[in-house]
């Protein structure tokens, strides 16, 4: 079974910091990865995915994250914290053949942005 | 669109009590999801379902049905609520696998005393 691994349950920065949350996942084979960002008392919202066709992926808010096979890690970057990145973030993979299309989710991560 | 709707936004059931809860998607998306969300440990499948008629477990079944009769609606039961099943409650869609992308509602709070 896959598992995704995310360390550090809290993340604080300051405002304007390099954000950092990582992810490693077991799979022998890449499989597809995703980041999700959680606003309080909202659902979870798609931030960006890996799905092989490049290994730095770009998304929404200015996130990125960068696919390391070696590794087995898709850590997700920000260059400059805002305010409103305050949220929880998850990490999940999807396996290549899933024909329940079913993700598997990390612990989670609560992002905190100090002003 | 409205997307994936999710009713109630909050439950509280006492021991033994049964509920379902509700979600609709307008999108037409044959794939969809039930999760449960606690603290630390991210969100864990509970059922999905492939298509209208077609469901199976997912990680965390026991104490859970379901059943798809329609592409838009995908309930979840409860048949005799517990302490443990205390949990935000979450159902997704997507209209494909791979890499497709799954939208989830915005979550049901449920608190079992």
């Amino acid at each position: 079974a896959q598992s995704v691994t995310q360390l550090g349950s809290h993340v604080s920065v300051s405002e304007g910091a390099l954000v950092l949350l990582r992810c490693n996942y077991s799979s022998s084979v890449p499989p597809y990865l995703f980041w999700y960002v959680q606003y309080p008392n909202q659902g979870l919202q798609l931030l960006l995915k890996y799905t092989s066709a490049a290994t730095l992926v770009k998304g929404i808010n200015g996130f990125e994250a960068e696919f390391k096979k070696s590794e087995t890690s898709f850590h997700l970057t920000k260059p400059s914290a805002h305010m409103s990145d305050a949220a929880e973030y998850f990490c999940a993979v999807k396996s290549l053949n899933n024909a329940g299309n079913m993700l598997t989710f990390g612990g989670g991560t609560r992002l905190m942005v100090k002003p | 669109n409205a997307g994936v709707t999710q009713t109630p936004k909050f439950q509280v059931l006492k021991t033994g009590q049964s509920m379902t809860l509700q979600c609709a998607q307008d999108m037409n998306h044959e794939y969809m999801s039930w999760y449960r969300q606690d603290p630390g440990m991210g969100l864990r499948l509970i059922h999905y379902s492939v298509g209208a008629g077609i469901t199976d477990q997912g990680e965390v079944p026991n104490g859970y049905n379901v059943s798809r009769s329609t592409t838009e609606d995908f309930p979840l039961r409860l048949l005799s609520a517990a302490p443990s099943q205390t949990s935000v409650y979450f159902c997704a869609s997507s209209l494909g696998t791979g890499e497709r992308e799954q939208y989830f509602g915005p979550g049901t709070r449920l608190t079992v005393t």
